[in-house]
C-alpha cells in the first residue's frame, strides 16, 4: 500500500509570487485535505475535496486554491505569497465520504514552504 | 529535520513509565476524535481514534479516554519507550480541528 507523497519537500519563493504544491494520495483514498503547519504550531485546516470539488474550507482567504484530480492527486496552489505564508504544508488522505469527517487522516510527510 | 513544536507544553518522563497526554476540545457537536503522534520531519501519525459513544478505547500500549461532560480527551501510553517521544495532536471531526499539541520526551 502506497502513503501519501508530497512535492516538493522544500521550497523557496519571493513576496507575491504563486507556488502550487503537489500530493499523490495513498491507494484506495477518495478524500484529500491541505492543511497549513506553522512552527510551533497544530496543522491548520485549509479545505478538503472529495470527488473533485471542494467540500469544507477552513479561515483562509480565496489566494488558497486547490484541485483534486480523477487519480485523487492533488494540488495547493497559493497566489501573491505572503511572508506570514511560511509554513509546513500537509497533504493528508482518506476514505471519508462526502458528508463525512469520521475517519482518520494519513498525512504525508508535508512541504516547507518559505517566503522572503 | 523539521523541528515541530519549538513552544509546545513538555511532559517529560523516565523510560518504562506511563505517559498520560490530555487534550481539551471546543466543539460539544464532535463526535469523532483521534490521536496523532508528529516525529520531527515527519507528518501527523495515526495512533489512535475514538467515537463519542464510546469512553474509553484501548490499542497496543495506547489508550484514549473520553469525557463529554467537560470535552476532555487524555491519552495514555504504558511502558514509554524513547521511540514514543514525539509532539502528540488531538484532533476533533466538523472541520478536523487539531489541538496546539504536546511535546512527549523519554529519558533513560
Amino acid at each position: 500500500e502506497t502513503g501519501v507523497t508530497q512535492s516538493p519537500t522544500h521550497l523557496i519563493k519571493t513576496r507575491g509570487q504563486q507556488v502550487t504544491l503537489r500530493c499523490s494520495s495513498q491507494s484506495g483514498h477518495n478524500t484529500v485535505s491541505w492543511y497549513q503547519q506553522a512552527l510551533g504550531q497544530g496543522p491548520q485546516f485549509i479545505f478538503q475535496y472529495y470527488r473533485e470539488e471542494e467540500n469544507g474550507r477552513g479561515n483562509f482567504p480565496p489566494r488558497f486554491s486547490g484541485l483534486q484530480f480523477p487519480n485523487y492527486s492533488s494540488e495547493l496552489n497559493v497566489n501573491a505569497l505572503e511572508l506570514d505564508d511560511s509554513a509546513l504544508y500537509l497533504c493528508a488522505s482518506s476514505r471519508a465520504g462526502q458528508s463525512s469527517y469520521n475517519s482518520p487522516l494519513h498525512f504525508g510527510n508535508g512541504t516547507r514552504l518559505t517566503v522572503t | 529535520g523539521e523541528s515541530v513544536g519549538l513552544h509546545l507544553p513538555t511532559l517529560s518522563v523516565q523510560e518504562g513509565d506511563n505517559s498520560i497526554i490530555n487534550c481539551a476540545y471546543s466543539n460539544s457537536a464532535s463526535d469523532y476524535f483521534i490521536w496523532y503522534k508528529q516525529e520531527s520531519g515527519k507528518g501527523p501519525q495515526f495512533i489512535i481514534d475514538i467515537r463519542s459513544n464510546m469512553d474509553k478505547r484501548q490499542g497496543q500500549r495506547v489508550t484514549v479516554l473520553l469525557n463529554k461532560t467537560v470535552k476532555h480527551l487524555s491519552l495514555q501510553i504504558a511502558a514509554t519507550q524513547p521511540g514514543d517521544s514525539a509532539v502528540y495532536f488531538c484532533a476533533e471531526n466538523g472541520k478536523l480541528i487539531f489541538g496546539t499539541g504536546t511535546r512527549l520526551q523519554v529519558f533513560p
